[in-house]
């Protein structure tokens, strides 16, 4: 596509329930990032995947969220039971590559979450 | 761990001014630093990259230095116009620049421009 596309751009859920947000990157891109931007907060990295991989998800809050892409493309990203401190806006990047070259990155729109 | 300060947090001056704003590292072992800019309700917008062998990048009215060993960057924009409102974000990158270091953001500069 021609941007990072993210869906759903809100969503309000009750505590206690699951919800799993999606992002569909530039097509091409190999690289995906997931970030999250709280109230009054910075951008806080969350994860990343160079094809269907994650190298390393220590960056997730807690072992409620987690993360899935494949096929190189389409990413899911997982919370479960939900708490009101989820409440944030969901970010998705995703940029050609890594390693030497860095062609920086292409963020979606995001996904405000509200868990009430 | 790298730390992130943007100072001012927000700045509203009248339309045609030229401004700067200021981004702070604590870890000046970066690999790049992007500028940014998100209007409400939006993703963000790159707006420069400066890789940490550069020392600044220029578009248009923008232009972004960058400072390594002092662990700073500046925005400055000239001739600013009302369509420049919007929230600036200051990001670095970690490390050898492979993605899994991801980017540490800033909080931010609200600017505002007044007509």
């Amino acid at each position: 596509g021609a941007g990072v596309s993210q869906s759903p751009s809100n969503k309000v859920t009750e505590k206690g329930k699951d919800v799993e947000l999606r992002c569909d990157p530039i097509s091409g891109h190999t690289a995906l990032y997931w970030y999250r931007q709280s109230l009054g907060q910075g951008l806080e990295f969350l994860i990343y995947f160079q094809g269907n991989s994650a190298p390393d998800k220590s960056g997730l809050p807690s072992d409620r969220f987690s993360a899935e892409r494949t096929g190189g493309s389409v990413s899911t990203l997982t919370i479960q039971r939900t708490q009101q401190e989820d409440s944030a806006v969901y970010l998705c990047a995703s940029s050609l590559g890594t390693g030497s070259l860095d062609y920086g990155y292409t963020f979606g729109s995001g996904t405000r979450l509200t868990v009430v | 761990k790298q730390e992130v300060t943007q100072i001012p947090a927000a700045l509203s001056v009248p339309e045609g001014e030229n401004l700067v704003l200021n981004c702070s590292f604590t870890d000046s072992a970066i690999y790049n630093l992007q500028w940014f800019r998100q209007d409400p309700g939006k993703g963000l917008t790159s707006l420069l990259l400066i890789q940490s062998s550069q020392r600044e990048q220029t578009s248009g009215r923008l232009n972004a230095s960058l400072d390594k060993s002092s662990g700073r960057s500046t925005l400055y924009i000239a001739a600013s116009q009302p369509g420049d409102s919007a929230t600036y974000l200051c990001a670095v990158r970690q490390g050898s620049g492979g993605g899994a270091d991801g980017l540490t953001f800033g909080k931010g500069t609200h600017l505002i421009i007044q007509p």
